[in-house]
């Protein structure tokens, strides 16, 4: 089936360090890719979305592109925050349901 | 416009008790999705409803139900509850299938 796999954490950066969470899918149709982020005890939020092959999804600097030679959707950002700090979820939808990767945690330092 | 609301945001119920969870869509948003979310993990999809209708089940047994109403609202009901289903429950609306989710804040289930 349908599946997700997400770069394992935790992730720690320095203010302003450069951002890349790798994603890679599994998925016989053509799926719509995203990101979603969760911040300590809330649901989660739409980071960004692709719905076809390359496709940039792109939102608060952060970006990833459909790659589906490769069936990679990496986010990246080029500058992070203490704000960024949080729980990223790579995710797709291809039919009536949704699948998510098991969560990178990222701490940004001061 | 208001968002995904949940309610309660917090609940404890004892082993083999029967629980339901509510969810009020997104205005506008005719598909509701509920998720499982286990402590460090992602979300596992557990059903959708579109239109009053179940549109899609994930693997989940049949003591986990749910319906959808009129105005789209939805509930989940998790009857016979084990130690195993405490969790996060997300509630998520879409404007229609297969298009990006909007989730609420989710429901925190404690089983002892």
């Amino acid at each position: 089936g349908d599946s997700v796999t997400q770069m394992e954490g935790p992730v720690t950066l320095s203010e302003e360090a450069f951002l890349t969470i790798n994603c890679t899918y599994t998925a016989t149709g053509y799926p719509s890719l995203f990101w979603y982020v969760q911040y300590p005890g809330e649901g989660l939020q739409l980071l960004l979305k692709a719905t076809k092959a390359d496709d940039k999804g792109s939102n608060k600097g952060f970006e990833a592109t459909y790659r589906k030679e490769t069936t990679s959707f990496h986010l990246e950002k080029g500058s992070v925050q203490v704000s960024d700090s949080a729980v990223y979820f790579c995710a797709l939808s291809d039919r009536n349901d949704m699948r998510f990767g098991a969560g990178t945690r990222l701490t940004v330092k001061p | 416009e208001t968002g995904v609301t949940q309610s309660p945001t917090h609940l404890i119920k004892t082993r083999g008790q029967q629980v339901t969870l509510r969810c009020s869509s997104q205005s506008g948003h005719n598909t509701v999705s509920w998720y499982q979310q286990a402590l460090g993990q992602g979300p596992q999809f557990i059903f959708q409803y579109y239109r009053e209708e179940e549109n899609g089940r994930g693997n989940f047994p049949p003591r986990f139900s749910g319906l959808q109403f009129p105005n789209y609202s939805s509930e989940l009901n998790v009857n016979a509850l084990e130690l195993d289903d405490s969790a996060l429950y997300l509630c998520a609306s879409s404007l229609r299938v297969n298009t990006e989710a909007f989730f609420g804040q989710g429901t925190r289930l404690t089983v002892v």
